[in-house]
């Protein structure tokens, strides 16, 4: 079974700064990975798709990369804005399953 | 466009009840998804439908957990005789691709069912 861990758990930073947050998954067999944010009491939204043969995608402040081989995925966020708290979650999908980490729960402070 | 829809968005059901969860995933969509969102957790898959058919169900805690997607499109998930675990939310996705789309398949949620079960 896919094991996903996403580190930190929780992340709390002031305003402008730029944050990595780190996906790691034991099953590299994938076919993609899309990462997510979850607000409160919320559905998950879809941030990035990154395709098993791409190393990333780029969607405005956001950047993801795909280490493959070694099971990583980076979420980059550039510019943090008191907007961007919530649970960012990264999702491998393989075997027709997309399997879920913890998350990361940030916090940006005005 | 309209998004995934699921219904109700609470349920408080007393222990031992039957309940029903709806699920209308985007116009079109050929597979749909169920999961299970434990409080703090990241969701956990409970079945998969490709069209009409039930092709995974691996997920499903028990035999009390049953879903259903009769014309491929709206999707009902079904717990009966609840018990005080199977509180959670309760998130429906549908992507756009079967497996034969698989690098390509994004999946879209709905806004969950929040079950709670005294």
């Amino acid at each position: 079974k896919q094991e996903v861990t996403q580190i930190p758990a929780a992340l709390s930073v002031p305003e402008g700064e730029n944050l990595v947050l780190n996906c790691s998954f034991t099953d590299s067999a994938i076919y993609n990975l899309q990462w997510f944010r979850q607000d409160p009491g919320k559905g998950l939204t879809s941030l990035l798709l990154i395709q098993s043969s791409q190393r990333e995608q780029t969607s405005g402040r956001l950047n993801a990369s795909l280490d493959k081989s070694s099971g990583r995925s980076t979420l980059y966020i550039a510019a943090s804005q008191p907007g961007d708290s919530a649970t960012y979650l990264c999702a491998p999908y393989n075997f027709n399953k997309f399997y879920f980490g913890s998350g990361t729960k940030l916090n940006v402070k005005p | 466009g309209a998004g995934v829809s699921q219904s109700p968005r609470y349920k408080v059901a007393k222990r031992g009840q039957d309940v029903a969860l709806r699920c209308d995933p985007i116009s079109g969509h050929v597979s749909l998804f169920w999961y299970q969102q434990a409080l703090g957790q990241g969701p956990e898959f409970l079945t998969y439908f490709q069209n009409e058919a039930q092709l995974d169900k691996s997920g499903l805690p028990s035999d009390r957990f049953f879903a259903e997607r009769p014309e491929g499109s709206v999707s009902t998930l079904k717990i009966q005789r609840t018990q005080q675990e199977d509180s959670a939310v309760y998130l429906c996705a549908s992507s756009p691709l079967g497996t034969s789309g698989t690098a390509y398949n994004e999946q879209f949620f709905g806004p969950g069912t929040r079950l709670t079960v005294l």
